[in-house]
C-alpha cells in the first residue's frame, strides 16, 4: 500500500454542482499532484502543490482549484460541473526531494 | 505533436516472449522519465525510473534516447501477470508532469 488515501471512493453529481475531493498523504510527502483520468486515457495533470502553494498547473480551467494544508493533506474543488468532468481523479504525493510519486486509489466522479 | 505519445496497443504477446514499447516526447528540456504500470480500475504504480545510461530491473529494461527524444521499455520472458497498461511519464523543467495515454499489454497463455 502507498499510504495515500482518497475520499470519497465514488461520487455522483449533477451538472452545475460543485464537488470537493480529498487526499491524505504519507508523512513527510510535501508535494501533491492531482490528475484526471478519463476512461481509456492516461492521467491528465491538473495541478501540483508544494508546501501549500500551487507550483504547477496543466490545461484545466479555473473552476478546478485546490488547497494543500499544513499537514500536507489536500483538496481538489471543481465548480460548475460538466458532463465531461466524469472521470477518475487521482492524487499523488512525493517527497519534494525525490521523484517517485505514490498514487492514491482515486475517486470516481460521475456527472449526470 | 502531443507532448508524450505512446502506441495504445493492445500488444497481444504469448507468455515467455519478449516485448518492447517506445514512448516519444516533444519537450527537449524534459528532465526525468518513468514507466508506470496500471492495472484495470487501479491506480498507477511506479515500475521504474529511466536513466540516461539505461537501467535494468530483473526482466525489465528501460532506456532513454535524448537525441531522438524517446524512452523504451523491454520486458523479457513475459508472464501472465505482466498484463496491464504501461504508462510513460515525463517531468518537465517547470515541474509539469505529463503522462502518455498508455500501452495495453495482454500476455496470452
Amino acid at each position: 500500500e502507498t499510504g495515500v488515501t482518497q475520499s470519497p471512493t465514488h461520487l455522483i453529481k449533477t451538472r452545475g454542482q460543485q464537488v470537493t475531493l480529498r487526499c491524505s498523504s504519507q508523512s513527510g510527502h510535501n508535494t501533491v499532484s492531482w490528475y484526471q483520468q478519463a476512461l481509456g486515457q492516461g492521467p491528465q495533470f491538473i495541478f501540483q502543490y508544494y508546501r501549500e502553494e500551487e507550483n504547477g498547473r496543466g490545461n484545466f480551467p479555473p473552476r478546478f482549484s485546490g488547497l494543500q494544508f499544513p499537514n500536507y493533506s489536500s483538496e481538489l474543488n471543481v465548480n460548475a460541473l460538466e458532463l465531461d468532468d466524469s472521470a477518475l481523479y487521482l492524487c499523488a504525493t512525493r517527497d519534494g526531494n525525490l521523484n517517485e510519486q505514490f498514487f492514491g486509489p482515486g475517486t470516481r466522479l460521475t456527472v449526470l | 505533436r502531443k507532448e508524450v505519445e505512446q502506441d495504445p496497443g493492445p500488444f497481444n504477446v504469448p507468455e515467455g516472449a519478449t516485448v518492447a514499447f517506445n514512448c516519444t516526447y516533444s519537450n527537449s528540456a524534459s528532465q526525468s522519465f518513468f514507466w508506470y504500470r496500471q492495472d484495470c480500475r487501479k491506480e498507477p504504480k511506479l515500475l521504474m525510473s529511466v536513466y540516461s545510461s539505461g537501467n535494468e530491473d530483473g526482466r525489465f529494461t528501460a532506456q532513454l534516447n535524448r537525441a531522438s527524444q524517446y524512452i523504451s521499455l523491454l520486458i523479457r520472458d513475459s508472464k501472465l501477470s505482466d498484463s496491464a497498461t504501461y504508462l510513460c511519464v515525463v517531468n518537465n523543467r517547470d515541474d509539469k508532469i505529463i503522462f502518455g495515454k498508455g500501452t495495453r499489454l495482454h500476455i496470452l497463455p
